[in-house]
Formats: C-alpha cells, sequence, structure tokens
C-alpha cells in the first residue's frame, strides 16, 4: 500500500516570498491533516479535512496561510507571504475517517526554511 | 497550547535496558497514542489506548493510562539501537470531537 506522499521534500525562500506544498493521502482516507513541526517541538495541527470540508482550522493563521483539498482528495497548503517563523517541517497524515480511535499516517513531510 | 507534556526531555541508556517516557495531559481525553520519529521513517503511530482501559501491549512496548492522574507512560524493554528515535504522545480533545494535539516529544537514544 502506497504511503502518504508529500512534495516538495525541501523548499530554500526568501521571506514575503509565497510557497505551496502538496499532499496525496494515502487512497481510500477520508480524514487528511496538515500540521506544523518546528525544531525540538512537536507536530502542531495547522487544518483537519474531512473529505473537502474543514473539520478544524482553528490554528491555522489565516492571514497568511490557507489550505484546499478540492476534491476531496489531494490537498495543498500555500503560505503567502512568508515569515521568518514559518521555517519548520510540514508535515501531511491522513486517516480513514475522522475518529476518536484513528490511526494517522504521516508524510516524509516538507522542510521549510524562510531566509 | 500543547495538550500532552513528555519527561523526560531526553533519555539516553545502553542497549539492552528498558527506557520509559512519561506523558501528562490537561483535559479528559477519548483516547491516547503514542508514536515514534527518527530521520529514516518519519512518524510512525505505535499504539492507542483508550481511555478506559489501564494497560495495553504491543510487542515489546507497554503503555499504561491514569486517567485519574491524566498520565500515560511508554515502557520499551530490551531497548536496541534502532529504538533511537523521539517518542511523542498524542491526545484529542475529548468528547465527541478529535482534534489531535501533540506533545514535545522525549528523545531516546540507545547506545550499543
Amino acid at each position: 500500500e502506497a504511503g502518504v506522499a508529500q512534495s516538495p521534500r525541501y523548499k530554500i525562500i526568501e521571506k514575503r516570498q509565497s510557497v505551496a506544498f502538496w499532499c496525496n493521502p494515502i487512497s481510500g482516507h477520508a480524514t487528511l491533516y496538515w500540521y506544523q513541526q518546528i525544531l525540538g517541538q512537536g507536530p502542531k495541527l495547522l487544518i483537519q479535512f474531512q473529505n473537502n470540508g474543514v473539520v478544524d482550522d482553528s490554528q491555522l493563521p489565516k492571514d497568511r496561510f490557507s489550505a484546499e483539498r478540492l476534491k476531496g482528495v489531494d490537498s495543498t497548503l500555500k503560505i503567502q507571504p512568508a515569515k521568518l517563523e514559518d521555517s519548520a517541517v510540514y508535515l501531511c497524515a491522513s486517516s480513514l475517517t475522522t475518529g476518536i480511535d484513528n490511526e494517522q499516517f504521516f508524510g516524509p513531510g516538507t522542510r521549510l526554511t524562510v531566509l | 497550547s500543547q495538550q500532552g507534556e513528555e519527561d523526560p526531555q531526553a533519555l539516553s541508556i545502553q542497549e539492552g535496558e528498558n527506557a520509559t517516557m512519561n506523558c501528562s495531559y490537561k483535559t479528559s481525553i477519548n483516547n491516547l497514542q503514542w508514536y515514534r520519529q527518527n530521520s529514516g521513517r518519519g512518524l510512525v503511530h505505535l499504539i492507542l489506548i483508550r481511555s478506559n482501559e489501564r494497560e495495553k501491549h504491543s510487542g515489546r512496548l507497554r503503555v499504561t493510562l491514569d486517567t485519574s492522574k491524566k498520565s500515560s507512560s511508554l515502557l520499551i524493554t530490551a531497548s536496541r539501537a534502532a529504538d533511537t528515535a523521539s517518542y511523542f504522545c498524542a491526545t484529542d480533545g475529548g468528547g465527541g470531537s478529535y482534534i489531535p494535539t501533540f506533545g514535545r516529544g522525549t528523545s531516546l537514544i540507545v547506545h550499543p
């Protein structure tokens, strides 16, 4: 079974530039998550989708971050404009559904460096 | 804010020894999960324990949950160098929704 795919794996940009990350979840997984993981910390949930609807985006900085999952499969996360503090690994995960017993499967992440 | 907090932040042991990590959380939960993260395999789910369970085993892993103390522990027995990784607990917010929240993690180094 193919895992969660993410691209790119690495990205270096200047502050105030824009960047987009792509995620393809495991086939059949209805729930998709985007996390931000700053060095030395645990992953922080940015947004959670159930199919193409948003379940939670309370920790997404909506003035600069946006995410979509238009067809309920792939998802993109965008940062516009980027700040130095956005340097982190951005993890995508998926699970069969949104439920209290779901197991999340994580992609390899995109390491973003903002200069 | 982080719901779960792992303790210790770092742990260094010799191969063959046992490693114990603890997680404390603040609000009621439906379940608690432990994940491992290393550079080779990324973040991987290890075990889930429900709020009505007290102990669970999976291979060399043993997880306990004490909801009265809002704490959980992960024990790795007979550790191996390959167990070197960061270990995170993840909790939900309780009730009918699942908004996963991870702690800062425990960094485990197992020396061969």
